[in-house]
C-alpha cells in the first residue's frame, strides 16, 4: 500500500562524502518534489520536477542535485555534504502542480554528517 | 513574500477533549489555499483539511474543521473528540494561486494527546 517510498530512512555520511537519497512512487504522478526539514523547522522546498522538467528553487545550494530518471523514481544528490546539512529530507508527489492539488508524502530519510 | 506564522509550538489536549491550533498568514493576494498537515512521529506527514480562500464556507472531515477568517488572515485548526491516534505535528500550510509556488509551511505544533 506504500504510495511514496524513500530509502533508506536514515543514512549516515562523511563530512564530504557525496550521498544520493532515493525517492519511488506508485501513484504515477507527474510531479516529485524534494524538501529539507531540520529539526523543529518547517520544510522547506529544494526542488520538483514536473514530469521531466526540472524546477530548483532560487535559495537551494548548488551542493543539492536531483535526477528523475522515470516517472516513479527520483534522486537527491548530496555532492558534498556539510554539518549543516544534517535533516530530514522529504520526498513528495502530487498529480500536477495545481495550487490544490495534495501532496502525498514519504516517510522521509534523516541524514546525519559525522 | 508569504509568511505563516504558527504562534504555539506545543499543545496539549485530554482524550476525548476539544483543541484549537492556530494559525496567521500573511499574503497580499486574494485567490489562494491553505492546508493542514499532521506529521505522526516516524510517518509520513498527510494532508487533514484544506481550504480555498475564495469560499466562505469553512472546511470540515470528520472530527477536524476549521475556522477561516480571511480578512484576519487566519486558519485556525479545530480537533473535536481527540483521540490518542491525533498527537502529531500539524503544520499549516498556505500556496498562491499564481503560477507555480511552492507550499509555504509554518513551524509546526506539536500535540500531545494525554490519557
Amino acid at each position: 500500500d506504500a504510495m511514496v517510498i524513500q530509502n533508506p530512512r536514515y543514512q549516515v555520511t562523511q563530512f564530504g562524502k557525496p550521498v544520493t537519497l532515493s525517492c519511488s512512487q506508485t501513484l504515477n504522478h507527474n510531479v516529485m518534489y524534494w524538501y529539507q526539514q531540520k529539526s523543529s523547522q518547517a520544510p522547506k522546498l529544494l526542488f520538483h520536477y514536473y514530469d521531466k522538467d526540472f524546477n530548483n528553487e532560487a535559495d537551494t545550494p548548488d551542493n543539492f542535485q536531483s535526477r528523475r530518471p522515470n516517472t516513479s523514481f527520483c534522486f537527491l544528490d548530496i555532492r558534498s555534504p556539510g554539518l549543516g546539512d544534517a535533516a530530514m529530507y522529504l520526498c513528495a508527489t502530487s498529480r500536477d502542480r495545481s495550487e490544490q492539488e495534495t501532496q502525498y508524502f514519504g516517510p522521509g530519510t534523516r541524514l546525519l554528517v559525522l | 513574500a508569504q509568511t505563516v506564522t504558527q504562534s504555539q509550538p506545543e499543545m496539549s489536549v485530554q482524550e476525548a477533549e476539544t483543541v484549537t491550533l492556530s494559525c496567521t498568514y500573511d499574503t497580499s493576494e486574494s485567490d489562494y489555499y491553505l492546508f493542514w498537515y499532521k506529521q505522526p512521529p516516524s510517518r509520513q506527514m498527510i494532508l487533514v483539511i484544506r481550504q480555498e480562500a475564495y469560499k466562505q464556507q469553512n472546511a470540515t472531515e470528520n472530527r477536524f474543521s476549521v475556522n477561516f477568517q480571511k480578512a484576519a488572515k487566519s486558519f485556525s485548526l479545530k480537533i473535536s473528540d481527540s483521540q490518542l491516534g491525533d498527537a502529531a505535528m500539524y503544520f499549516c500550510a498556505y500556496r498562491s494561486s499564481w503560477g507555480n509556488t511552492p507550499l509555504v509551511f509554518g513551524k509546526g505544533t506539536r500535540l500531545s494527546v494525554i490519557a
